[in-house]
């Protein structure tokens, strides 16, 4: 799997759009980017998943670019239950040896009032 | 559905005992992870399964044996606990096929003294 590059850490203010950028220049064709979040203590959430359109949930969005070498997470509107760790994590969608997940040091996001 | 179930939730051993990690999930989940998380860092994958009686070694698997004879349990055991696999452990599962994404459960927050 392709290896990421994400800031360590970053702040945002509560109601604003939190923009979570990450390095993916190795990836390759049949990857995807996937991202997760781990709030405080607890097990990893995932939250979206895209191989080069933009992707839009509940949650965020995802912008890849054009070249896919890097992406970027939105919040929309932060709010202080978002404060977590946030992981994006480049790999082949679905294998038959198992979907798993190698995870970086992420970046920890912390909402401010 | 309750997902993925983890037990206990918290322990302390001493050296030299063992213990095992309970994991149940409800989904149906071909797939089942287990991952340990040291303080401050990312998640590594210990063991993992591709379904009821396959199982294979992850990144860190020394001092570690698991066991899948059902879909939905599959336990981590610790042989002659070592201060080193003081840690967090977190259990998942997944499908394999769609988004592929993992489910997490609460995680086992194990001191090894």
């Amino acid at each position: 799997d392709a290896k990421t590059t994400q800031p360590t850490s970053m702040d945002c203010a509560e109601g604003r759009a939190a923009n979570l950028p990450c390095n993916h220049s190795t990836i390759s064709g049949n990857e995807y980017v996937y991202w997760y979040r781990q709030i405080h203590s607890q097990g990893p959430q995932y939250i979206i998943h895209g191989l080069k359109n933009n992707e839009t949930n509940e949650m965020a969005s995802l912008i890849i670019t054009e070249d896919r070498k890097s992406s970027t997470l939105i919040l929309p509107h932060a709010t202080l239950r978002d404060t977590a760790v946030y992981y994006c994590i480049v790999r082949v969608k679905v294998q038959a040896a198992g979907n798993k997940l190698t995870f970086g040091g992420g970046t920890r996001v912390l909402v401010k009032p | 559905n309750a997902g993925v179930t983890q037990t206990p939730k918290f322990r302390i051993l001493k050296i030299g005992q063992s213990m095992t990690l309970q994991c149940t999930q409800d989904m149906n989940h071909n797939y089942m992870y287990w991952y340990r998380q040291d303080p401050g860092m990312g998640l590594k994958l210990i063991y993992y399964s591709v379904g009821a009686g396959i199982t294979d070694k992850g990144e860190v698997p020394n001092g570690y044996n698991v066991s899948r004879s059902t879909t939905e349990d599959f336990p981590l055991r610790l042989e002659l606990a070592a201060p080193s696999q003081t840690s967090v452990y977190f259990c998942a599962s997944s499908y394999p096929a769609g988004a592929g994404e993992l489910f997490f459960g609460e995680g086992s927050r194990l001191t090894v003294l």
